[in-house]
């Protein structure tokens, strides 16, 4: 079945730095691919999403494109806020279905 | 701003009680999630409903627990009797299709966060 791995955490960055969370996938079909973010106490908010090979999703800041070649979908930033420490989940699904998440990757950004 | 919405937000119960956690989707989603997240299992998918059928209800433990969607506007999620292992957070996701071919986004509630004693 499909299934969804991202990069273990905590992930510990100073603010401005670059922060790559890697994340991939198997799939039986094409599924899309969302990042989610979960800030403390919260629920998860969708953060980006593509749904086919070759999309780039991108939303405050962040970036992740679609990649069929190498099944991923890596989450980018070019320069952290203390604001995004959060815990990102990368998922899949398909049309009118259930996601498929990852195990979560928590982000620390320290001043 | 058009929420999900939980109740209750918090509960702590004691083992062999009956627990029932609320969420009232978006207004014209059709279809609705039910997740559990625990530090040891992370997300996990309880059950979901397509215009209030249960479409999918595996990850459920079927002999304590119990999804339904009375109306369109209100699910609930009950735990009859409750155990000490199904401290967790539980989350109510709604969506709709896009009419597109693209996935739906799901909307997170704030959860309700069960403590069973």
């Amino acid at each position: 079945g499909d299934s969804v791995t991202q990069m273990e955490g905590p992930v510990t960055l100073s603010e401005e730095a670059f922060l790559t969370i890697n994340c991939t996938y198997t799939a039986t079909g094409y599924p899309s691919l969302f990042w989610y973010v979960q800030y403390p106490g919260e629920g998860l908010q969708l953060l980006l999403k593509a749904t086919k090979a070759d999309d780039k999703g991108s939303n405050k800041g962040f970036e992740a494109t679609y990649r069929k070649e190498t099944t991923s979908f890596h989450l980018e930033k070019g320069s952290v806020q203390v604001s995004d420490s959060a815990v990102y989940f990368c998922a899949s699904g398909y049309q009118g279905g259930k996601l498929i998440f990852g195990q979560g990757t928590e982000l620390s950004v320290k001043p | 701003d058009a929420r999900v919405t939980q109740t209750p937000r918090h509960k702590v119960t004691e083992m062999g009680q009956e627990v029932t956690m609320r969420c009232q989707p978006i207004l014209g989603h059709n279809t609705v999630f039910w997740y559990r997240q625990t530090m040891m299992q992370g997300l996990e998918l309880l059950a979901y409903f397509r215009n209030r059928a249960p479409l999918d209800d595996s990850g459920m433990p079927k002999d304590r627990f119990s999804a339904e969607m009375p109306d369109a506007t209100l699910a609930t999620l009950k735990i009859q009797p409750s155990e000490p292992r199904d401290s967790a957070v539980y989350f109510c996701a709604s969506g709709k299709p896009t009419g597109t071919g693209g996935t739906d986004t799901q909307y997170f509630g704030p959860g309700t966060r069960l403590t069973v004693l």
